[in-house]
């Protein structure tokens, strides 16, 4: 098994242009959430996608938008990128109504925006 | 509203060494708690967890006991190794188990 995967490993875009990141939950999965993890802290929860559709969503603009594909995968979508949207973007994956000990978090997404 | 409080770093202890890293939570209702470690390049892993006041979570010899009365969660290791060097990550999972709150992170450095 996998695990959780993402990609690409790095990524580096300049402000104002637009990135999309992708993750595939590990096997037998069918939720999947995003964290942004700004350096030196603790992990931000972006949103959480559960068939289809965003489920819940923490405290972040719209310009950060997301989508489920019928296989599971996810993607994240941020546009008109900020310097302050340079983090570590983690996607955790899990099965419905888990009580998080069967949450998994891939290696993450390094975004760096100049 | 719920968030979690860790002790700062970096944290720096030889080889054998007695680690705590403190934690405390604000929560509404009885969240689940949980310690996460985070190695160089590498995402989270779940290191351990306690659901419901005064379990005690335990792996690869750490240790945290759910502490209502004091709304804490302290992380303990009575003998660190090199490997143990990592950041380590409180967190707390809200009622419908879909979001975790983590702290700042705590970065332990063990020496030879």
């Amino acid at each position: 098994d996998a695990g959780v995967t993402q990609s690409p490993t790095h990524l580096i875009k300049t402000r104002g242009q637009q990135v999309t990141l992708r993750c595939s939950p590990k096997s037998g999965h069918d939720t999947v959430s995003w964290y942004q993890q700004a350096l030196g802290q603790g992990p931000q929860f972006i949103f959480q996608y559960y068939e289809e559709e965003e489920r819940q969503r923490g405290n972040f603009p719209d310009r950060f938008s997301g989508h489920q594909f019928p296989n599971y995968s996810s993607e994240l979508n941020v546009n008109a990128l900020l310097l302050g949207d340079s983090a570590l973007y983690l996607c955790a994956s899990s099965e419905v109504m888990a009580s998080g000990g069967r949450t998994f978090f891939g290696p993450g997404t390094r975004l760096t925006v100049l | 509203g719920n968030s979690v409080t860790q002790m700062e770093g970096p944290v720096t202890l030889s080889e054998e060494a007695f680690l705590t890293i403190n934690c405390t939570y604000t929560a509404t209702g009885y969240p689940s708690l949980f310690w996460y470690v985070q190695y160089p390049g590498e995402g989270l892993q779940l290191l351990l967890k306690a659901t419901k006041a005064d379990d005690k979570g335990s792996n690869k010899g750490f240790e945290a006991t759910y502490r209502k009365e004091t709304t804490s969660f302290h992380l303990e290791k009575g003998s660190v190794q090199v490997s143990d060097s990592a950041v380590y990550f409180c967190a707390l999972s809200d009622l419908s188990g879909n979001q975790f709150y983590f702290g700042t992170g705590t970065s332990l450095t063990v020496i030879p």
